[in-house]
């Protein structure tokens, strides 16, 4: 079955960039997608990605992957105190009936 | 529109006791789903509706039952808790489509003792 990976925790300075990885183990066309957890509430969506792209970019936010290594990173630009949250890599294989698989979840901390 | 509402917001149970957590959204959405959420662990999927009249189950299912009322409400059910089910679960809705995105509700904060 699917197995996504991440690390538990990442912390860093406020103004620095945070990268956050993920590897997945679906060799299918698939949608590999990142969400933002706030303390108390619900995820939300940040961006995805499908498989046959390498690099999508959205403001602050910069999703690289690498289709032979199976691994997804997501980078925040100019990290912001607002940033501190749990983030999420998920994947969902292309097709009608399979849903999403989550990894762990990454516990950024902002350091003012 | 209030997008996914889930209630109760937090549960305290005792072992043997049945309860069911409610889940809405006012989207639209055909599909409907339900995860727990546990430390270290991410959202592992329960049961989900993929549409009005249809659940299959997800990952977990073990110890659950749910019911899609309509397309609105899908709702999840401990018939004898355990405390294996402390847990933080959330609901979920999605439309058709393949790049569709999932919309969570806040979550049900559940603890059995």
């Amino acid at each position: 079955g699917e197995d996504v990976e991440q690390s538990l925790f990442l912390s860093v300075r406020e103004g620095d960039s945070s990268v956050i990885n993920c590897t997945y183990t679906d060799s299918s066309s698939t949608y590999l997608y990142w969400y933002k957890q706030e303390p108390g509430a619900g995820l939300q969506l940040l961006t995805y990605i499908f498989s046959n792209m390498d690099m999508k970019q959205d403001q602050r936010l910069t999703v690289l992957l690498n289709k032979k290594d199976k691994h997804l990173s997501l980078r925040i630009a100019d990290t912001q105190t607002g940033d501190s949250a749990i983030y999420f890599c998920a994947e969902r294989p292309s097709g009608s009936a399979r849903q999403l698989t989550f990894g762990s979840g990454t516990q950024l901390t902002v350091l003012p | 529109n209030a997008g996914v509402t889930q209630t109760p917001k937090f549960q305290v149970l005792k072992t043997g006791q049945s309860m069911t957590l409610q889940c809405a959204q006012d989207m639209n959405h055909n599909s409907m789903y339900w995860y727990r959420q546990d430390p270290g662990m991410g959202l592992r999927l329960i049961y989900y509706s993929a549409s009005e009249g249809t659940t299959d189950k997800g990952e977990v299912p073990n110890g659950y039952n749910v019911s899609r009322l309509n397309k609105r409400e899908f709702s999840l059910r401990l018939e004898s808790a355990a405390p294996s089910q402390t847990s933080v679960y959330f609901c979920a809705s999605k439309k058709t489509g393949a790049q569709a995105e999932q919309y969570f509700g806040p979550g049900t904060r559940l603890t059995v003792t």
